[in-house]
């Protein structure tokens, strides 16, 4: 049972176009962090969101945790070639527990 | 900011040779770290969770005696593919979450280390 569920787990859009990627889960999560990864590199923490409802604003990028804290979206406004990579969220749980990561979105910004 | 070096990045070798990886975090103490196996085109797969001192819980599925894994300080953990076999080839990369905090705190990882058993 996959308690992330993230989606979509493929976009490949135009340079210049917004995006939408959603993390959710059943689960009430103590926090959620995002990462980015590059190929070959190991993932790169982008943000961590804790409180329900928190909005956290990173350049271009939008990070939503959902209210319920079960649920969180990252948003692109104008995404550009250098946004192209492995998109990750991964939840906590509390405790000395390990983060739970979703299953990734892999993102393709064309020029 | 809070640096894991992972070494070596690339281990090209033949069957049956252990292969030794090590994990550092650079600028904290790290009172847990954690080991990853990551297939290509998917996600991080838990392998196992390193607390210093201690022993190391394995996920399961996960055979202990294959990766070895050692924690003994608070800033280096190592992972020793035992015998390894062109099965385990992958990439393996190790995070590090500083202490205390618990799972609110932010797990740093290294640049991983593609293995490639011949």
């Amino acid at each position: 049972t996959q308690l992330l569920e993230q989606s979509p787990q493929f976009l490949s859009i135009q340079e210049g176009e917004n995006l939408t990627v959603y993390c959710n889960s059943s689960s009430v999560f103590s926090s959620l962090q995002w990462y980015r990864q590059e190929p070959g590199e190991g993932p790169v923490l982008l943000v961590t969101v804790v409180t329900g409802g928190e909005v956290k604003k990173l350049k271009r990028l939008t990070f939503q945790f959902g209210d319920a804290r079960k649920d969180s979206s990252l948003h692109i406004t104008a995404a550009q070639p250098g946004d192209t990579g492995l998109y990750l969220c991964a939840g906590a749980r509390g405790g000395n527990t390990p983060l739970v990561f979703g299953k990734g979105t892999r993102l393709s910004v064309i020029a | 900011g809070a640096v894991v070096s992972q070494h070596p990045s690339r281990v090209i070798c033949k069957s049956g040779t252990s292969v030794k990886i090590e994990c550092r975090s650079l600028d904290f103490q790290a009172t847990t770290m954690f080991w990853y196996r990551q297939f290509p085109k998917q996600s991080l797969m838990l392998m196992a969770t390193s607390n210093e001192g201690s022993k190391a819980t394995y996920e399961q599925g996960v055979e202990k005696d294959k990766f070895l894994i050692n924690h003994a300080s608070l800033t280096l953990s190592t992972l020793t593919v035992t015998s390894a076999h062109p099965e385990d080839s992958s990439f393996y990369i190790c995070s590090a979450r500083k202490g205390p905090g618990g799972s609110n705190q932010p797990q740093h990882f290294g640049d991983g280390t593609r293995l490639s058993i011949l």
